[in-house]
């Protein structure tokens, strides 16, 4: 079946604006996970839901940065009001549930600001 | 904060040889999962191993888990070009009450054809 998908691949924006990052998991996946990745570095956990319910928000740098999950599938990850410290590499995930299961990982869409 | 943590930061090598890539972490974990990613995008998932585990293998692969220690260890054995990538270990931690993965910041390994 299909993999995770995110959307866009690439997005080049101006810093002050808004942005809205897609992710679509693998279906019948319920657990659905954030990452974002700098040039040469490890991966940043963002933020985790287990259905449409976000327990654990600990991860998100800022309150400029949001995100949200419908019907227990598609994901948006926003960020407001861009920096120049938002430019990386932001990863998707999936998992059949949380709590020891192989997350399927998007292939990522890279975020740059200028 | 980072978790894990792999050693050594980059690993070059030569085609055919073994590659040994090991990990440390912090907290008690309920499992430690190894991960490879290609060109700096989406990751593979390689194994997962239970803190219950010591040792377990999928074909040239084999990691080990050492909790009194905190470490991990990812053998890959007879390499091959194709297994140059980053690889990063993953683990999550028992006694936060989340279901998070903390990677470390990966080990480049270049296998030399």
């Amino acid at each position: 079946g299909a993999g995770v998908s995110q959307s866009p691949s690439n997005k080049v924006t101006e810093k002050g604006k808004d942005v809205e990052l897609r992710c679509d998991p693998i279906s019948g996946h319920t657990a659905l996970y954030w990452y974002r990745q700098s040039l040469g570095q490890g991966l940043e956990f963002l933020i985790y839901f287990q259905g449409n319910s976000a327990p654990d928000k600990s991860g998100l740098p800022s309150d400029r940065f949001s995100a949200e999950r419908t019907g227990g599938s598609v994901s948006t990850l926003t960020i407001q009001r861009t920096q120049q410290e938002d430019s990386a590499v932001y990863l998707c995930a999936s998992s059949f549930s949380v709590g020891g299961y192989e997350q399927y990982f998007g292939p990522g869409t890279r975020l740059t600001v200028t | 904060s980072q978790q894990g943590e792999e050693d050594p930061q980059a690993l070059s090598i030569q085609e055919g040889e073994n590659a040994t890539m090991n990990c440390s972490y912090k907290t008690s974990i309920n499992n430690l999962q190894w991960y490879r990613q290609n060109s700096g995008r989406g990751l593979v998932h390689l194994i997962l191993i239970r803190s219950n585990e010591r040792e377990k293998h999928s074909g040239r692969l084999r990691v080990t888990l050492d909790t009194s220690k905190k470490s991990s260890s990812l053998l890959i054995t007879a390499s091959r070009a194709a297994d140059t990538a980053s690889y990063f270990c993953a683990t999550d931690d028992s006694g936060a009450g989340s279901y998070q993965l903390t990677f470390g910041k990966g080990t480049k390994l270049s296998v030399i054809p």
